[in-house]
């Protein structure tokens, strides 16, 4: 089974902060995501990469950027974090071949107070 | 862009009775893939069902099946012999077969069943 892990459950941190949201996959994948999630709007992509090094802006990159080092981490940065940040962040993996479906993490509760 | 809208918060369906949720979306497109996720309390994302927009048959896992009308742009999931396990969140989304942005996947706002015993 194809494994995306998520560092942490829940996270609380203030504002103004720089905060580090991580994600491994154990599948090799090339492509990764970083979602988030909030009540009547659904999941909204924030980045994803789909090699080394490679990232690409989703449609809410703003008061975020990642880094993906190596293959298999991902990692979702709040470079100055807000109130507004607070909110499920979820990450997810799949292979880089058409139709492939995505696989996800636990996700990350992420409170800004 | 490509949106997708479930026009149905939350849902009830009585255990072992059948359940319809409803998704429709927009696109120009005509390759793309669609996708229902359900969401348990657990918070973990699981694909239940896949399908190709350029395959006419509609696709089918065990108990979830769906309705696929691509003329309509309506993609709605039943769920038959409801079981108490299958209240979760449900999530519709949309995949563009064009590489970019590779893989990101549109969604819904949710659909919330219910399973009553």
């Amino acid at each position: 089974d194809v494994k995306v892990t998520q560092s942490s459950r829940y996270l609380v941190k203030r504002t103004g902060e720089k905060v580090f949201l991580e994600c491994v996959q154990d599948m090799d994948h090339e492509n990764m995501f970083w979602y988030r999630q909030d009540p009547g709007l659904g999941l909204r992509l924030i980045y994803f990469s789909y090699d080394v090094k490679m990232k690409e802006k989703g449609d809410i990159p703003e008061g975020y950027s990642v880094s993906r080092e190596k293959k298999e981490r991902f990692s979702l940065i709040l470079e100055s974090a807000s109130t507004n940040q607070t909110s499920m962040y979820l990450c997810a993996s799949s292979f880089g071949v058409r139709g492939q479906p995505q696989h996800f993490g636990d996700g990350t509760r992420l409170s800004i107070l | 862009a490509q949106t997708v809208t479930q026009s149905q918060p939350e849902m009830s369906v009585q255990e072992a009775e059948t359940v319809t949720l409803s998704c429709t979306y927009d696109t120009s497109e005509s390759d793309y893939y669609l996708f229902w996720y359900k969401q348990p309390p657990s918070r973990q994302m699981i694909l239940v069902i896949r399908q190709e927009a350029y395959k006419q048959q509609n696709a089918t896992e065990n108990r979830f099946s769906v309705n696929f009308q691509k003329a309509a742009k309506s993609f709605s999931l039943k769920i038959s012999d409801s079981q108490l396990g299958d209240a979760a969140m449900y999530f519709c989304a949309y995949r563009s077969a064009d590489p970019a942005p590779l893989g990101a996947l549109r969604f819904g706002a949710g659909t919330r069943l219910t399973v009553k015993p």
